[in-house]
């Protein structure tokens, strides 16, 4: 199984700031993901996170608005820039070890941020 | 895109009591997962069922499948109050790069 640790938990954030979010895992993955879950809602995939290359991101997500870095197998950050009350959810990080069918993908706890 | 949904959206048991949850799904799948989700928390995975098998179980917890109906059901039985939660469904689809799609999830509230 793997462990996966996000800062910050939560945060308020000030309308036009943007904040970091970092995601670490305790051991190798090959396959790290960015979801958001507004209020009430279910998840809904950002982008899959490319070690040393770009993230993929789905549709109606842009690298402007939410830039992803993966420099290592185990670390990625998610960055919500220019903040909107809009942007107020839950960022979780998930990673998946290989990608044969099978796998346990798992979750971190979440970073919460409300924009005021 | 989401493509699972869930049904009920919401449901409220006596504690003891079984809860059931139903999931479907569209298109074709390696695997289907549950999670559980305490109100502001993150998700806690509970089971995997891969494509080739129709029943599974862990503990508490039954999970069906049936890929020809494309869905998929979870049985929490002796429900606790502890088991207040919301119940996700996650789908692995052929092809995809382990991507999970959710479903809407189920509301479920055990009262002591």
């Amino acid at each position: 199984s793997a462990v996966i640790s996000q800062k910050p938990s939560r945060d308020i954030c000030q309308r036009g700031t943007s904040l970091t979010i970092q995601c670490q895992v305790d051991s190798q993955v090959t396959m790290m993901f960015w979801y958001r879950q507004q209020p009430g809602q279910s998840l809904t995939l950002i982008a899959t996170a490319n070690q040393g290359s770009e993230a993929t991101y789905e549709s109606g997500f842009v690298i402007d608005k939410f830039p992803i870095s993966r420099p290592n197998l185990t670390f990625s950050t998610l960055t919500v820039s220019n903040m909107s009350p809009e942007d107020s959810s839950i960022y979780l990080c998930s990673a998946a070890t290989g990608d044969v069918a099978g796998n346990t993908i798992y979750f971190g706890e979440g970073s919460w941020l409300t924009v005021v | 895109s989401q493509q699972g949904e869930e049904d009920p959206q919401a449901l409220s048991i006596q504690e003891g009591e079984n809860a059931t949850m139903n999931c479907s799904y569209k298109t074709s799948i390696n695997n289907l997962q549950w999670y559980r989700q305490n109100s502001g928390r993150g998700l806690v995975h509970l089971i995997l069922i891969r494509s080739n098998e129709r029943e599974k179980h862990s503990g508490r917890l039954r999970v069906t499948l049936d890929t020809s109906k494309k869905s998929s059901s979870l049985l929490i039985t002796a429900s606790r109050a502890a088991d207040t939660a919301s119940y996700f469904c996650a789908t692995d689809a052929k092809g995809s790069a382990r991507q999970l799609t959710f479903g809407s999830g189920t509301q479920l509230t055990v009262l002591p």
